[in-house]
């Protein structure tokens, strides 16, 4: 499958930030997901949003889509320690594979 | 929701063994699973991907007689990882999705296998 790009690979803010990553995909795609991972552990969907649309909220999450670009965003909002984790855009073709990005590794500073 | 439950959490194995690892969906049927790789601070790479009672589909570079994918009813697939060397030792996640939606995805916890 092909991977995308991420940007930041990293990234380290203090609690109450905002933190933005971006992700950009190559494919046409049927939707673009955001997953979360803490260290060593399994995946957890975050939101998901289709591609005719643009902007999708969820609580303290808001993501962007330009499909013009092939390129996504993720805010997640006043940040908290507990959002320290590993970021992946998943990119999903009408062949239901999901195609994942390199990740964005955020840090919240208490 | 759904739940994909997946065993070993971890396993450390010698090299030459085989490892079988398991994923099965809770509360729903599994009618399509995925099975992915990832190496130490990388992303998820796709293994391959598998239907119920069908032979799994690998993606290319992965060899399909060193893992062996089955999926022989709606709420269980298994990864076998034969005569496993530690250049295969990694992180493996198994993914589902239930019916033709392609939205519901749910993964599994992982698998930490380490061959020595």
């Amino acid at each position: 499958s092909q991977q995308g790009e991420e940007d930041p690979q990293a990234l380290s803010i203090q609690e109450g930030e905002n933190a933005t990553m971006n992700c950009s995909y190559k494919t046409s795609i049927n939707n673009l997901q955001w997953y979360r991972q803490n260290s060593g552990r399994g995946l957890v969907h975050l939101i998901l949003i289709r591609s005719n649309e643009r902007e999708k909220h969820s609580g303290r999450l808001r993501v962007t889509l330009d499909t013009s670009k092939k390129s996504s965003s993720l805010l997640i909002t006043a940040s908290r320690a507990a959002d320290t984790a590993s970021y992946f855009c998943a990119s999903r073709s009408n062949d239901y594979k999901l195609s994942f990005g390199a990740g964005t590794t955020v840090t919240v500073r208490a | 929701g759904a739940v994909v439950s997946q065993h070993p959490s971890w396993v450390i194995c010698k090299s030459g063994t085989s490892v079988k690892i398991e994923c099965r969906s809770l509360d729903f049927q599994a009618t399509t699973m995925f099975w992915y790789r990832q190496f130490p601070k990388q992303s998820l790479m796709l293994m391959a991907t598998s239907n119920e009672g069908s032979k799994a589909t690998y993606e290319q570079g992965v060899e399909k007689d060193k893992f062996l994918i089955n999926h022989a009813s709606l709420t269980l697939s298994t990864l076998t990882v034969t005569s496993a060397h530690p250049e295969d030792s990694s992180f493996y996640i198994c993914s589902a999705i239930a019916g033709e939606s392609g939205y519901g995805y749910t993964f599994g916890s992982g698998t930490r296998l380490t061959v020595v």
